[in-house]
């Protein structure tokens, strides 16, 4: 059970938009605001998004973070074949002295 | 360029020990926190320990507090995991990561290892 909740899969076909939900508490999220990685198969997750919808460089506008209390949700316009990868959210908890992650969401591109 | 390289992974009976090392360069390693994260066979991303830059405060997950100690040697440039009381369940990639900012505010993991496999069978 994690502690920020992702749900375990999205899908879209080529072109359109998803949105990958993330909702934590007031500890962490609500406190210290998110950030977002991005799994390709078979390698190391890699920051996609963090604070206040700012990218790495490389990372495409495509990508974008919006926060509501302890909540955040994750968008991807334009999708890609190449976007097809599992993505988590992830935070320091306050209150638990700890790193926290969604459970990951694994996106399909149909 | 940053790079961060983790070795020491491998195939340990349970109740067996193993340190792991994550080599970094391309920035000011004693400044940064550094973390270890984990990853199961087909499973999601689980924390395992933190530590920062400069007083080196370190944080476990309670799933490991006790049985693995963090610690960074940083005139090598290098963290390390020593994982003892190794259990089938501890089974997973290991990768180690930099936090994006000196503070670790906001809190952000900026670049990730390549992952080390570690296998805890009998």
């Amino acid at each position: 059970q994690s502690v920020l909740t992702q749900p375990p899969s999205v899908s879209a076909a080529p072109g359109q938009k998803v949105s990958i939900s993330c909702s934590g508490s007031s500890s962490n999220i609500g406190k210290n605001g998110v950030s977002w990685y991005q799994q390709l198969p078979g390698t190391a997750p890699k920051l996609l998004l963090f604070e206040n919808n700012k990218r790495p460089s490389g990372i495409p506008d495509r990508f974008s973070v919006s926060k509501s209390g302890a909540s955040a949700t994750l968008g991807i316009t334009g999708l890609q074949t190449g976007d097809e990868a599992d993505y988590y959210c992830g935070t320091w908890d306050s209150s638990l002295s700890a790193w926290v992650f969604g459970g990951g969401t694994k996106l399909t591109v149909l | 360029e940053v790079q961060l390289l983790e070795s020491g992974g491998g195939l340990v009976q349970p109740g067996g020990s193993l340190r792991l090392s994550c080599a970094a360069s391309g920035f000011t390693f004693s400044s940064y926190g550094m973390i270890w994260v984990r990853q199961a066979p087909g499973g999601g991303l689980e924390w395992v320990s933190a530590i920062t830059g400069g007083r080196s405060i370190t944080y476990y997950a309670d799933s490991v507090q006790g049985r693995f100690t963090i610690s960074r040697d940083d005139s090598k440039n290098t963290l390390y995991l020593q994982m003892n009381s190794l259990r089938a369940e501890d089974s997973a990639i290991y990768y180690c990561a930099k936090d994006l900012a000196v503070t670790g505010t906001p809190p952000a993991l900026d670049y990730w290892g390549q992952g080390t496999l570690v296998s805890v069978s009998s």
